[in-house]
């Protein structure tokens, strides 16, 4: 096993709230990306996060944001929730070199009612 | 339009049967190709990549360029194999971690 953590595990909320979800890198792993899984589909890509700065994003819309942070953790915000943002959210961190692969996390289970 | 499709949800063999697990992408340029599984509880991990051009765990896959396929392929499968397995490519040239997913393709390796 990796040491991609999320939290929280499972998370219920209603339309309309606002959702921070978060990950916990791997040491040295400087990159972050965000799957967005909904059931019976693959997951899609949300956005990039590299040394702090978003640097690559989706199809989603803005109410979707992130932040990472120095000590390799981040964060999935999602204002104004819908009920199709209902889903698994996964988090996967990698380095920077061009060779290296993916690690994901285990994810987050949002409900939206 | 940047696109992977696994054409099968679910695949069903007996025990010691070959598996060919399909993935056709549309991609205009040179996408790097994976294959991702995901076992019962476990997480997404990589079970290979196309440039690595090495075999895990029995299974290999080619890259036909010519077809825009990456099938996964095993000559014997085995119970453990059951998982759910996911294509993936990812632009060649840049260093992102953008991976657009097939919808996945549930093996079943029955005794």
């Amino acid at each position: 096993e990796t040491g991609v953590t999320q939290s929280p595990t499972h998370l219920i909320k209603t339309r309309g709230q606002q959702v921070t979800l978060r990950c916990s890198s791997q040491s040295g792993h400087n990159t972050v990306s965000w799957y967005q899984q909904a059931l019976g589909q693959g997951p899609q890509f949300i956005f990039q996060y590299y040394r702090e700065e978003e640097n690559g994003r989706g199809n989603f819309p803005p109410r979707f944001s992130g932040l990472q942070f120095p000590n390799y953790s981040s964060e999935l915000n999602v204002n104004a929730l819908e009920l199709d943002d209902s889903a698994l959210y996964l988090c996967a961190s990698r380095t920077d070199r061009v060779s290296d692969t993916q690690y994901f996390g285990p994810g987050t289970r949002l409900t939206v009612l | 339009a940047q696109r992977v499709t696994q054409p099968e949800k679910l695949l069903s063999v007996f025990k010691g049967a070959p598996v060919e697990l399909k993935c056709n992408y549309s991609y205009s340029g040179s996408p790097e190709l994976f294959w991702y599984v995901q076992y019962s509880r476990q997480r997404l991990q990589l079970l290979l990549r196309h440039i690595s051009r090495e075999s895990i765990k029995g299974f290999t896959a080619d890259l036909n360029k010519g077809e825009t396929s990456f099938h996964l392929k095993k000559p014997f499968a085995q119970e453990e194999d059951s998982a759910m397995y996911y294509c993936a490519l990812t632009p060649g040239s840049s260093n992102t971690g953008k991976l657009i997913f097939g919808q996945g393709t549930t093996l079943q390796v029955k005794p």
